[in-house]
């Protein structure tokens, strides 16, 4: 089982639409989450940190579930300058510390 | 702003060189990693370092090695480098291990 899993989509919407991701880890003992974008042929850059309580910023927010071992991401009112890679990130200690990334989810937004 | 800076975009060398992909950071990060990232494999680390001089292998370490001879440099060696080292080669640095991550441009390298 990988340590995080995504569905790589992709998923395409229209402009207006209201889109949703889920990620699955393995480790319980995870501390940190967190939402990443990656445009194409561009490095990933922070989208959001995802706190246990849920947090939103703008027409995104995340959320945690721990019991299960999955965090979301739900984009409102989707722009076209929101096609890009949703990389999901997850803090671990497998031995050492370190951020764990999914292998993305690709959004197509179409007007 | 935080930068990251890659010294190279795009590279191409031959099978068997020796090749240097450097780093450098202008936040004073404590922390720098390397990782490539293919198609299908997402990000993997590689190496990574939490101080100067210090280094400690990440999951795929086999045929690289690294140098963080001061804080705002962290280097990439690929010893002799092979065809199955072609890939996207990212940098990045934190201030702790598990706060935002703040990425280099990517080296596109290409051994042929």
């Amino acid at each position: 089982r990988k340590e995080v899993e995504q569905d790589p989509g992709p998923f395409n919407v229209p402009e207006g639409a209201t889109v949703a991701f889920n990620c699955t880890y393995s480790n319980s003992a995870s501390q940190s989450f967190f939402w990443y974008r990656q445009d194409c042929r561009k490095e990933p850059k922070l989208l959001m940190s995802v706190y246990s309580s849920g947090n939103e910023d703008g027409r995104f927010t995340a959320q945690l579930n721990r019991a299960s071992q999955y965090i979301s991401l739900l984009i409102r009112d989707s722009k076209l300058s929101d096609s890009a890679t949703y990389l999901c990130v997850v803090s671990m200690n497998t031995g050492f510390q370190k951020l764990v990334f999914g292998t993305g989810t690709r959004l197509l937004v179409s007007p | 702003d935080v930068k990251v800076t890659q010294s190279s975009r795009y590279l191409v060398k031959r099978t068997g060189e020796k090749v240097f992909l450097e780093c450098v950071q202008d936040m004073d990060h404590e922390n720098m990693f390397w990782y490539r990232q293919d198609p299908g494999l997402g990000l993997r680390l590689i190496y990574f370092s939490y101080d100067v001089k210090m280094k400690e292998k990440g999951d795929i370490p086999e045929g690289y090695s690294v140098s963080r001879e001061k804080k705002e440099r962290f280097s990439l060696i690929l010893e002799s480098a092979s065809t199955n080292q072609t890939s996207m080669y990212l940098c990045a640095s934190s201030p702790q291990w598990d706060t935002e991550a703040f990425f280099g441009q990517g080296t596109r390298l290409t051994v042929v």
